[in-house]
């Protein structure tokens, strides 16, 4: 059964950037047609897509975040990363990870990151 | 502002039947793009209840069930139990975007 977990500080101070890793078990990152993202949840707050990749390197990101989003892959690992540069205190949210096909499933658990000096 | 559009709560009693809506427009769910559908529990990660407009997952009751028309989709809950009280969203795809994107979610409350 394919699974997720993300991992990665919990506390990023204001202009510095967010990294994130998350870690696939029970399957191959680089099998099949699928893509994998990232998804936020600020507290209290909806959904928002934050992008997708392929294994094989091709990436899209939400318009909204994309100067500052950077997804990448390592198969070595079987693990995919995020990225996200000169976080403000509305970069404060639950982030998880997730397999997409057009949908997605299964998703991680999610780690709350906090921005805040 | 969401760019798929979903009523912020609905309610209904124990063995009743409610609907969710999720409205879009020609560039995502009007353009033929799938709906799919999440329940999230408090303090928990979304899971996904609906695929593909109208497809359950193994191991989703036959109670969640999905329809899409035209520019919109809906999710129905029949015989609700205290269980199914959760955020639910619904999420597609948009070409004008080139983006994933996600309603602004429902709080189901069972009275």
């Amino acid at each position: 059964q394919l699974q997720l977990q993300e991992s990665g500080p919990g506390l990023v101070k204001p202009s510095e950037s967010l990294s994130l890793t998350c870690t696939v078990s029970g399957g191959s990152i680089s099998s099949s047609s699928y893509y994998w993202g990232w998804i936020r949840q600020p507290p209290g707050k909806g959904l928002e897509w934050i992008g997708n990749m392929y294994n094989i390197g091709s990436s899209y990101y939400n318009p909204s975040l994309k100067s500052r989003v950077t997804i990448s892959v390592d198969t070595s690992k079987n693990q995919f990363s995020l990225k996200l540069s000169s976080v403000t205190a509305a970069d404060t949210a639950v982030y998880y990870c997730a397999r997409n096909q057009h949908y997605y499933d299964p998703w991680g658990r999610g780690t709350l990151v906090t921005v805040s000096s | 502002q969401s760019v798929l559009t979903q009523p912020p709560s609905v309610s209904g009693a124990p063995g009743q039947r409610v609907t969710i809506s999720c409205t879009g427009s020609t560039s995502n769910i009007g353009a033929g793009y799938g709906v799919h559908w999440y329940q999230q529990l408090p303090g928990t990660a979304p899971k996904l209840i609906i695929y593909d407009n109208s497809n359950r997952p193994s191991g989703v009751p036959d109670r969640f069930s999905g329809s899409k028309s035209g520019t919109s989709a809906s999710l129905a809950i029949t015989g609700l139990q205290a269980e199914d009280e959760a955020d639910y969203y619904c999420q597609s795809y948009d070409s004008s975007l080139n983006s994933s994107v996600f309603g602004g979610g429902t709080k189901l409350t069972v009275l």
